[in-house]
């Protein structure tokens, strides 16, 4: 039972536009989320997160907004860069001493010059 | 180096062979975490360590998968009796586990596993 969905496997952007990746999740002991980005052959790097006493976070060129209500985080991205391309992932995390990252599959994006 | 390094990059294997999976985390960082991503899945969870014990293992797909760490540091995986559908990207993490919502996991590059 996937508790962290994202629908759209693929989103194709153009420069300098506005890219707003998706996330919703099932589990609603999750209070802390986290977007990672992966680049092929290489690891996932942490990029922005967010806990369930905020509604939006910050950094730059990205923003993560966080409905608690309705379950469901997005991640915009302004202004998109050719850069950018590559997987996003969203993950959660609930309470509790031993907790781990429940990632979503994924969302390959793709901005084009 | 100051990444977290995962060997071999890359391994082939045939169907009914043992394999062994290295993970060298970051220097100092408590918490690793094995985890591994299937073609068109995501990541999904295997084992978490805190130090050189696993309070979670309820990832491992089956008891022909088993994962230690010693020294608190380097951490094998090791998958026996290898068969096609354990084909995937594994991937390690460490982090400080300082506090939750703190916690940031750091990624090797991973093992591309492929079964034949």
């Amino acid at each position: 039972d996937q508790q962290v969905k994202q629908n759209s496997p693929s989103l194709s952007v153009q420069e300098g536009r506005i890219s707003i990746l998706n996330c919703d999740y099932t589990n609603s002991m999750f209070d802390y989320f986290l977007w990672y980005k992966k680049y092929p052959a290489e690891g996932p790097t942490f990029l922005i997160s967010i806990s369930s006493i905020k509604d939006k976070n910050e950094d730059g060129r990205f923003t993560v907004f966080l409905n608690k209500s309705a379950k469901h985080l997005s991640l915009h991205i302004v202004p998109s860069q050719p850069g950018d391309s590559a997987v996003y992932f969203c993950a959660a995390s609930a309470p509790g001493a031993n907790s781990k990252l429940t990632f979503g599959k994924g969302i390959t994006l793709s901005v084009r010059p | 180096g100051a990444g977290v390094s995962q060997s071999p990059s890359n391994k082939v294997t045939e169907k009914g062979k043992d394999v062994e999976l290295r993970c060298d985390p970051i220097s100092g960082h408590t918490a690793l975490y094995w985890y591994r991503q299937s073609l068109g899945q995501g990541l999904e969870f295997l084992i978490y360590f805190q130090g050189n014990s696993a309070p979670d293992k309820s990832g491992l797909p089956s008891d022909r998968f088993s994962a230690e760490r010693t020294g608190g540091s380097v951490s094998t995986l090791t998958i026996q009796r290898t068969q096609q559908e354990d084909s995937a990207v594994y991937l390690c993490a460490s982090s400080y586990r300082t506090g939750r919502l703190n916690e940031k996991l750091f990624f090797g590059s991973g093992t591309q596993l492929s079964v034949l």
